[in-house]
């Protein structure tokens, strides 16, 4: 199975603020890789796939970059709805595999 | 609107069953590749379970392998968890979901799967011990 790990597990960040998460597989994916925001007691809401095909209706402040292992999530300027925890998800093979999540608040 | 809205959850004894239904509407149900993802309490998500568009092929995690079954009934746009010998480490959130796919093959006998980009709310299943 591919192993997903991600860092930071949380940040804290500021209205404005640039945050970057970054996601490893243990193996590579490719660009078969999906980024998810969830909110407590909401179900997760997906950003972007394909490493970084941004998904409809979602803010151009969100971005995704890499290939193989290694992967970023970039939130440039922060907004207060932003504040939730970030998920990446392989597509390569399965069983797909998410990421323990990144946690972002104040 | 493109919604997916999930039954079916609640409390069972441990080595119980229970099916969940997740109900479809707004997209061509029968065209998509299904999953469930479930979510323990206060923990990440886990994939349990995807059918491929034409049903044919369906795929598990280890964890639920031999006692979970994916199916749907295209004639009434669900999808079904039937989920037998059920353990306490089952409790979660049962996530329905759609998956963004497409032929991997000009015969699609093989699909890419890229994410899951409609979910449900969520039904609760408590396994109690």
């Amino acid at each position: 199975d591919i192993q997903m790990t991600q860092s930071p597990s949380s940040v804290s960040a500021s209205v404005g603020d640039r945050v970057t998460i970054t996601c490893r597989a243990s193996q590579g994916v490719s660009s078969w890789l999906a980024w998810y925001q969830q909110k407590p007691g909401k179900a997760p809401n997906l950003l972007i796939y394909a490493a970084s095909r941004l998904q409809s209706g979602v803010p151009s402040r969100f971005s995704g970059s890499g290939s193989g292992t290694a992967f970023t999530l970039t939130i440039t300027s922060l907004q207060p709805e932003d504040f939730a925890t970030y998920y990446c998800q392989q597509a390569n093979s399965f069983p797909f595999t998410f990421g323990p999540g990144t946690r972002v608040d104040v | 609107e493109v919604q997916l809205l999930e039954s079916g959850g609640g409390l069972v004894q441990r080595g119980g069953s229970l099916r969940l239904s997740c109900t479809a509407s707004g997209f061509t149900f029968s065209s998509f590749a299904m999953s469930w993802v479930r979510q323990a309490p206060g923990k990440g998500l886990e994939w349990v379970s995807t059918i491929n568009p034409t049903d044919r092929t369906t795929y598990y995690a280890d964890s639920v392998k031999g006692r979970f079954t994916i199916s749907r009934d295209k004639s009434k746009d669900t999808l079904f968890l039937q989920m037998n010998s059920l353990r306490a480490d089952d409790t979660a959130v049962y996530y329905c979901t759609k998956e963004i796919s497409s032929c991997a093959t000009i015969s699609c006998n093989n699909y890419y799967y890229y994410a899951m980009d409609v979910w449900g709310q969520g039904t609760t299943v408590t396994v109690s011990s």
